[in-house]
């Protein structure tokens, strides 16, 4: 199984900074099917980033991923005060499609 | 609009079984795979089962191959998750979640508000 690991595991910082969140996996991802997911307390997972570098329907352009192979980032170029959540990064490419542990973006 | 609603879920006891259902609206069922992720009190998400959109591939994680068994009814609209033996360790929200694409290959781009199994006695 791909194990993806996450870091930091809680990011503290203030609105209209930069945040770089990192996933890094076991072995390559296939073809670099990388999502990112923003969850925030009570709430389901909305997708932002699939195949590591498309932006979902509706995600605004402060959201952007990156990466390839084993190594995955996502940025955001400007927080706003509703993106203070947790993020997970998930791989689609090998069965199990496993999940990172998450990191918390927090102020 | 697409919607899926999950139901089903309860409190079961150890051993036990359960079948949970997601009832999607808003897009052409059978074009798109579908999954279920959980996720335990206070932790991170968990991949669980997905399922093509003609139903004719599925995969499980590890934790549940042999006692969980992801299904889906075109005709209804529908997806499944029959849970047998079920474990303490299994206790979590349940979510049901759509793919992008017909290929069990896709990110998730709409998920229900999920069920909650408890599995206790």
């Amino acid at each position: 199984e791909i194990v993806l690991t996450q870091s930091p595991g809680t990011l503290a910082l203030s609105p209209g900074e930069r945040a770089t969140l990192s996933c890094r996996a076991s072995q390559s991802v296939s073809s670099n099917y990388l999502a990112w997911y923003q969850q925030k307390p009570g709430q389901a997972p909305r997708l932002l980033i699939y195949d590591a570098v498309s932006r979902a329907t509706g995600i605004p352009d402060t959201f952007s991923g990156s990466g390839s192979g084993t190594d995955f980032s996502l940025t955001i170029s400007r927080l706003e005060p509703e993106d203070f959540a947790a993020y997970y990064c998930q791989q689609y490419g090998t069965s199990p499609f496993t999940f990172g542990g998450g990191t918390k973006v927090e102020i | 609009e697409v919607q899926v609603l999950e139901s089903g879920g309860g409190l079961v006891q150890p051993g036990g079984s359960l079948r949970l259902s997601c009832a999607a609206s808003g897009f052409t069922f059978s074009d798109n795979a579908m999954s279920w992720v959980r996720q335990a009190p206070g932790k991170g998400l968990e991949w669980v089962s997905v399922i093509s959109g003609s139903g004719g591939h599925t995969y499980h994680a590890d934790s549940v191959k042999g006692r969980f068994t992801i299904s889906r009814d075109n005709s209804r609209d529908t997806l499944y998750l029959q849970m047998n033996s079920l474990r303490a360790e299994d206790t979590a929200i349940y979510y049901c979640a759509k793919a992008r694409t017909s290929s069990r290959f896709s990110a998730l781009d709409y998920w229900g508000h999920g069920t909650l199994v408890t599995v206790s006695s």
